[in-house]
């Protein structure tokens, strides 16, 4: 069963911030939420992850709401090299070696 | 420069015959992972090694063996019994503590005539 939710595809202007969705109704308290990226036939990219607090690194900004039934990333100026397909992904704690992949969010940033 | 890296980076085979598929890191990291991708679809996870001398079958080990001699290495054997073994195999690794943010390879993609 997925756990997340994610837009098939999303494009976003060059310079300006992108904004991914992404519902996890179903999540429960001790599941994280994580994000990757996967450019274009390369292995993919741990981007952030969270529990319920906001968090910011230098890659992207991960929101989640209060109830976190869902969250938001956000990469705060795209460019061409951000373009690849964006993966939500909830897991549990420290026992749970695996990472389910979705379809994710295939994003195209635009010039 | 650590990381991690897979040979070869394009791979052919005749139906019928075993391969191997190399990952090597240098990270020091304890847990590695083989995953097996689609085009078009996610990954999904064939096995993992949490530690040396010790592995568990992912979602689709059917077809697939490994070993785990040692710590830096883990590689992958795609069996004669694999029906579609035709795809782009990924390979990763994280520190213990910190399985959620694994390291990947840059893949290896295996082509079956």
């Amino acid at each position: 069963d997925a756990k997340t939710t994610q837009p098939t595809s999303m494009d976003c202007a060059e310079g300006r911030a992108a904004n991914l969705p992404c519902n996890h109704s179903t999540i429960s308290g001790n599941e994280y939420v994580y994000w990757y990226r996967q450019i274009h036939s390369q292995g993919p990219q741990y981007i952030i992850h969270g529990l319920k607090n906001n968090e910011t690194n230098e890659m992207a900004s991960l929101i989640i709401t209060e109830d976190r039934k869902s969250s938001t990333l956000i990469l705060p100026h795209a460019t061409l090299r951000d373009t690849a397909v964006y993966y939500c992904i909830v897991r549990e704690g420290p026992n749970d070696y695996k990472l389910s992949f979705g379809a994710g969010t295939t994003v195209t940033v635009r010039a | 420069d650590g990381g991690i890296t897979q040979s070869p980076k394009y791979l052919f085979r005749k139906e019928g015959q075993n391969v191997t598929l190399s990952c090597e890191q240098n990270l020091n990291h304890d847990a590695m992972y083989w995953y097996r991708q689609d085009p078009g679809q996610g990954l999904r996870l064939i096995y993992y090694s949490q530690i040396v001398n010790d592995f568990q079958k992912g979602d689709i080990a059917e077809g697939y063996s490994v070993s785990r001699e040692k710590k830096e290495s883990f590689p992958l054997t795609v069996t004669s019994a694999q029906k579609n073994p035709t795809a782009f195999y990924l390979c990763a690794s994280s520190p213990s503590g910190t399985v959620g943010e694994q390291f990947f390879g840059p893949g290896t993609r295996l082509t079956v005539l």
